[in-house]
């Protein structure tokens, strides 16, 4: 198993400018996440989703949006990006079963906004 | 949201000397995780604690969960180089909040 991978590893935006962050997953797993990590931060949640087709916000999800088609990838889309933006994005994948949320992350994506 | 408080934010130690990372939190949690980010890397599952007042052992790594489930400790007994990296504590549920981390730098 690869488990989460995300593409790409690096990317430099233009303020104003929009992109997608990539997440897979291979596990089959239910829950997937997106976080952001600010440098010496903790990571922070932007947006998560439990399955196929719901998602919902987390603590910071203002400037980004997500979808959930499939089981297996959860991109996050950037729009009009801005320099508070830029960040280190990591993705992360859990199988809920009973009290169990263990999380699996990938490499992360580090994003910076001039 | 919740808040999850950790301290010290850093700490530098010789190797060989004990470290321990302290979370807090102002409401009672279900169940708290323990993660460790090495430098340039991604966070790593270490453990789950559920229960009031459990402690769980992963050779040098001593877990503690607070009676009241409002704290828990991460305890490194003699640590080595390979301990270096930021730990953090999770509160988990629907979502998950992260504790701000503790960055250990061990000194050879």
């Amino acid at each position: 198993n690869a488990g989460v991978t995300q593409t790409p590893k690096f990317r430099i935006l233009k303020i104003g400018q929009s992109m997608t962050l990539q997440c897979t997953q291979d596990m089959n797993h239910n829950y997937m996440y997106w976080y952001r990590q600010d440098p010496g931060m903790g990571l922070k949640l932007i947006y998560y989703s439990v399955g196929a087709g719901i998602t919902d916000k987390g603590e910071v999800p203002n400037g980004y949006n997500v979808s959930r088609s499939t089981t297996e990838d959860f991109p996050l889309r950037l729009e009009l990006a801005a320099p508070s933006q830029t960040s280190v994005y990591f993705c992360a994948s859990s199988y809920a079963q009973g009290s169990s949320y263990e999380q699996y992350f990938g490499p992360g994506t580090r994003l910076t906004v001039t | 949201g919740q808040q999850v408080m950790q301290i010290p934010q850093y700490q530098h130690v010789q190797e060989g000397e004990d470290f321990t990372t302290y979370c807090n939190s102002s409401t009672t949690l279900s169940n708290i995780q323990w993660y460790k980010q090495r430098p340039g890397g991604h966070p790593v599952f270490l453990i789950q604690l559920v229960k009031s007042g459990e402690v769980k052992k992963q050779k040098r790594l001593t877990f503690q969960f607070g009676e009241a489930k409002k704290n828990s400790s991460l305890h490194i007994t003699a640590t080595q180089t390979t301990d270096v990296g930021t730990y953090f504590c999770a509160s988990t549920g629907n979502q998950f909040y992260f504790g701000t981390g503790t960055s250990l730098t061990v000194i050879p």
